[in-house]
């Protein structure tokens, strides 16, 4: 029961690099999501999807990229790293029309990333 | 989607009910309130739900006062396992596109001791 998969889960960038934080899911989730979480910060949502080749911004988008080809995956791509995106990274999936009397959230376990 | 307050850290025996208030005045109607957990380094994980009724389940039991402006989670015998953050939400449920309105916060952080 594999649930919301990110990978890496550590990763050190120097400033100015790319990468991409994979998500995936198997409960074949219509809206997938992408949050950061800073120190005495609660949870920002950076960007999100309600189904493949569908993205929209959330509170802090800048600086980020997402795509959604598949309902299974939502990579969040990093263009240009810079020391204030060091944080820890969610990634969250849910049923789009609720379930019955809710659709739960489910989040991955993390990606921590530090940009020197 | 309405705020949420929380107390920012709460203490509890070992074997003990853990009582973490949350106050929800400006809920609507069509809003639940969803409890969630955070263990250190781990992602937020669903405890429970409900919308007016009182709610029970294998981890924990929600009550919801009758005017719906604050709830307690309750968790019966507090184990070491649950010292973590615990994060009250108020949201429409049958619709994720109103996820991106959620307005998480910080939570309660519940310390449980030996």
């Amino acid at each position: 029961n594999a649930g919301v998969t990110q990978t890496p889960k550590f990763q050190v960038l120097k400033t100015g690099q790319s990468m991409t934080l994979q998500c995936a899911q198997d409960m074949n989730h219509e809206y997938m999501s992408w949050y950061r979480q800073d120190p005495g910060m609660g949870l920002r949502l950076i960007h999100y999807s309600v189904g493949a080749g569908i993205t929209d911004q959330g509170e802090v988008p800048n600086g980020y990229n997402v795509s959604r080809s598949t309902t299974e995956d939502f990579p969040l791509r990093l263009l240009s790293a810079a020391p204030s995106q060091t944080s820890v990274y969610f990634c969250a999936s849910s049923y789009f029309r609720g379930a019955g009397a809710g659709n739960t959230i489910y989040f991955g376990e993390g990606s921590w990333l530090t940009v020197v | 989607d309405a705020k949420t307050t929380q107390p920012p850290s709460m203490d509890c025996a070992e074997g003990r009910a853990a009582n973490l208030p949350c106050n929800h005045s400006t809920i609507s109607g069509n809003e639940y309130v969803y409890w969630y957990r955070q263990i250190h380094s781990q992602g937020p994980q669903y405890i429970i739900h409900g919308l007016k009724n009182n709610e029970t389940n294998e981890m924990a039991s929600l009550i919801i006062t009758e005017d719906r402006k604050s709830s307690t989670l309750i968790l019966p015998h507090a184990t070491l396992r649950d010292t973590a953050v615990y994060y009250c939400i108020v949201r429409v449920a049958s619709d994720a596109g109103n996820n991106r309105k959620l307005i998480w916060g910080l939570g309660t952080s519940l310390a449980v001791n030996p």
